[in-house]
């Protein structure tokens, strides 16, 4: 069981360059989200998703485009790297989704370190 | 002030210490997460909670929601526990808003 997939790694982008970061999860998780994380701060809401074809935006969105076209896949797009967006990138899942007030734990992928020059 | 604040942000303890770390919230929830990040980077779930107390192994974790305040408590830690936890909160009912703190930075010393 692969659990919450990120790719890639790390990843060099020029300010301008495009660029998807993938997030797979096989556990069939309603709820997935993406978080960037920076020195001195707690992990911030990027974009979230509770279902195939429903977005929506988090804390700090701008800048970056989601979509989830199947359960499994949430990718997050940079559309022109800026160098505030050098951070380290969490997609995370679980369960519930449109069942809204329902907890579970949050699944989290290993992350992307991102460097925008 | 953050809406999620926890201490102390950076811990050194002797290996077999009795550790404590503090969260404390200002918002109304649904549940408490208690994370664990180490320095690879990856990111555990530890502990959910909404009421009461959990324990899994050496850790514990306790929440006040009368207080706002949660405790993730370690009881005879280990060089392996060296890591950043993070406490987490899920906003109110019917949303997806989480909100992190920024992490308590424990070394655990042999």
């Amino acid at each position: 069981n692969a659990g919450v997939t990120q790719t890639p790694k790390f990843q060099v982008l020029k300010t301008g360059q495009s660029m998807t970061l993938q997030c797979a999860q096989d556990m069939n998780h309603e709820y997935m989200s993406w978080y960037r994380q920076d020195p001195g701060m707690g992990l911030r809401l990027i974009h979230y998703s509770v279902g195939a074809g429903i977005t929506d935006q988090g804390e700090v969105p701008n800048g970056y485009n989601v979509s989830r076209s199947t359960t499994e896949d949430f990718p997050l797009r940079l559309l022109s790297a800026a160098p505030s967006q050098t951070s380290v990138y969490f997609c995370a899942s679980s369960y519930g989704g449109t069942l809204s007030s329902y907890n579970s734990p949050l699944h989290f992928g290993n992350g992307t370190r991102l460097t925008v020059t | 002030k953050n809406e999620v604040e926890q201490s102390p942000q950076n811990l050194t303890a002797q290996e077999g210490e009795f550790i404590t770390i503090n969260c404390s919230y200002s918002v109304g929830i649904s549940a408490l997460h208690w994370l664990q990040q180490h320095p690879g980077g990856g990111i555990v779930s530890l502990f959910m909670l909404s009421s009461g107390k959990k324990k899994h192994g050496r850790l514990i974790a306790t929440i006040n929601i009368q207080e706002k305040h949660s405790s993730l408590h370690i009881t005879a830690s280990h060089p392996r526990d060296s890591a950043v936890y993070i406490c987490a909160v899920r906003a109110g009912s019917g949303t997806y808003k989480y909100i992190f703190g920024t992490g308590t930075r424990l070394k655990v010393l042999a």
